[in-house]
């Protein structure tokens, strides 16, 4: 049982473009959401995490919107490039439950030129 | 900052044998690592928590006589598959959660591939 639901499971986009991911999750005893991009062949990479107290967090060109009501949260890939193209992986974990991180299925994006 | 390494990046055996698969953590210490396995164009799915000093906790379907887990110091963990079979053929990837400024966070290694003919 999946309990962090991601979509889609693929996007192309042009460069220059945006991508959006969206997870859902039913425990609401997650308070740390992280997302995480994966190249073919090498381990998960942070990207960019997020904490129920805040709506929106930025670092560079990625951007976590989070619906603590609606229990949501987004990856936004602003100016996507062909070097963006990866696996990306939403994860949730809880407070009694540091380090172990539930994942979301998996978006492959593919940048095109 | 924070690395963590895993030894061997690819490991081909025959169905039968044992296979080791460390996790190092450098330049800190790690309380907690942690196992996870993925398929081929699948999701990371958590296979047990490794403790130092004490024994791992399995995830539900996990075989611990299966997957043993040896955490044995703070910057060394060890996986290794049993009489492995090629449902075990698999990418094998280690975390480890630790310190970086003030913030906690968690490190993940570059994985293991698997391969059991």
């Amino acid at each position: 049982q999946q309990q962090v639901k991601q979509s889609p499971q693929s996007l192309i986009v042009q460069k220059g473009g945006i991508s959006i991911i969206n997870c859902a999750y039913e425990n609401t005893a997650f308070d740390y959401f992280p997302w995480y991009q994966q190249f073919p062949g090498k381990g998960p990479a942070l990207l960019i995490a997020i904490r129920p107290d805040v709506s929106e967090k930025k670092e560079g060109r990625f951007t976590i919107s989070f619906n603590k009501s609606a229990k949501q949260f987004s990856l936004h890939i602003m100016d996507s490039q062909p070097g963006d193209s990866a696996t990306y992986f939403c994860a949730a974990s809880g407070a009694d439950s540091w380090g172990k991180l539930q994942f979301g299925a998996g978006t492959q994006v593919v940048v095109t030129p | 900052g924070a690395v963590v390494s895993q030894h061997p990046s690819w490991v081909i055996c025959k169905s039968g044998t044992s296979v080791k698969i460390e996790c190092r953590s450098l330049d800190f210490q790690a309380t907690t690592m942690f196992w996870y396995r993925q398929f081929p164009k699948q999701s990371l799915m958590l296979m047990a928590t490794s403790n130092e000093g004490s024994k791992a906790t399995y995830e539900q379907g996990v075989e611990k006589d299966k997957f043993l887990i040896n955490h044995a110091s703070l910057t060394l963990s060890t996986l290794t598959v049993t009489s492995a079979h090629p449902e075990d053929s698999s990418f094998y990837i280690c975390s480890a959660t630790g310190t970086s400024g003030d913030q906690e966070t968690q490190y993940f290694g570059p994985g293991t591939r698997l391969l059991v003919l």
